[in-house]
């Protein structure tokens, strides 16, 4: 299974860009990478998700590395409700997401 | 659309006691997945069901049962409880299983096993 590497914790401030990476150096051509998070007390939910190109939606923006071995989410404003653990995931073929840790990202008012 | 419901909320069981958790959703999803997340841990796939009347082992699907009763509900079943199975339960749908596809996660299930 292609894995994926991110810091344990990451901490921002309030209204700042926040940038969460994620190495996936094993990625194969068909991976797509998804990014989920993890509000407190609550099951995770999708953030954004791209195979090759820069995305943007409404909650974040995801950068991928030319050579697809890394990719930052972006988070325009960190705002206290950011507050989460969030998940890169390689979706390997058809299979089901695996969920490694994460990054718990901390927001200071 | 309330989404993906899961009962109950709070469980507390002895060791050897069996419960089946409930799990249904309301999109019209033809996928649906069980995972456990143990403190301080990502969450584990338990089994899945790509499909209505299919079901498959995840990562850790030992001591657990599954039932896709229909398209919207998917149970999982412990039938022998053991302290090790304490964790939170979480229910997941997608419209399908392969390629992108948003999962969509219930609100969990706290499960203790004294």
């Amino acid at each position: 299974d292609a894995k994926t590497t991110q810091p344990n914790s990451m901490e921002s401030n309030e209204e700042e860009p926040v940038h969460l990476p994620c190495n996936h150096s094993t990625i194969s051509g068909t991976d797509y990478i998804h990014w989920y998070r993890q509000l407190p007390s609550q099951g995770p939910e999708y953030v954004i998700h791209g195979l090759t190109s820069n995305v943007n939606n409404r909650m974040a923006s995801l950068a991928i590395a030319e050579d697809r071995k890394s990719s930052t989410l972006i988070l325009h404003r960190a705002t206290l409700r950011d507050a989460a653990v969030y998940y890169c995931i390689l979706r390997v073929g058809y299979t089901p997401l695996v969920f490694g840790k994460g990054t718990r990202l901390s927001v200071i008012a | 659309n309330a989404g993906v419901t899961q009962t109950p909320k709070f469980q507390v069981l002895k060791t050897g006691q069996s419960m089946t958790l409930q799990c249904a959703q309301d999109m019209n999803h033809n996928s649906m997945y069980w995972y456990r997340q143990d403190p301080g841990m990502g969450l584990r796939l338990i089994y899945y069901s790509a499909s209505e009347g299919t079901t498959d082992k995840g990562e850790v699907p030992n001591g657990y049962n599954v039932s896709r009763l229909n398209k919207r509900e998917f149970s999982l079943r412990l039938e022998s409880a053991a302290p090790s199975q304490t964790s939170v339960y979480f229910c997941a749908s997608s419209e399908k299983s392969g390629g992108f596809n948003e999962q969509f996660f219930g609100p969990g299930t706290r499960l203790t096993v004294l």
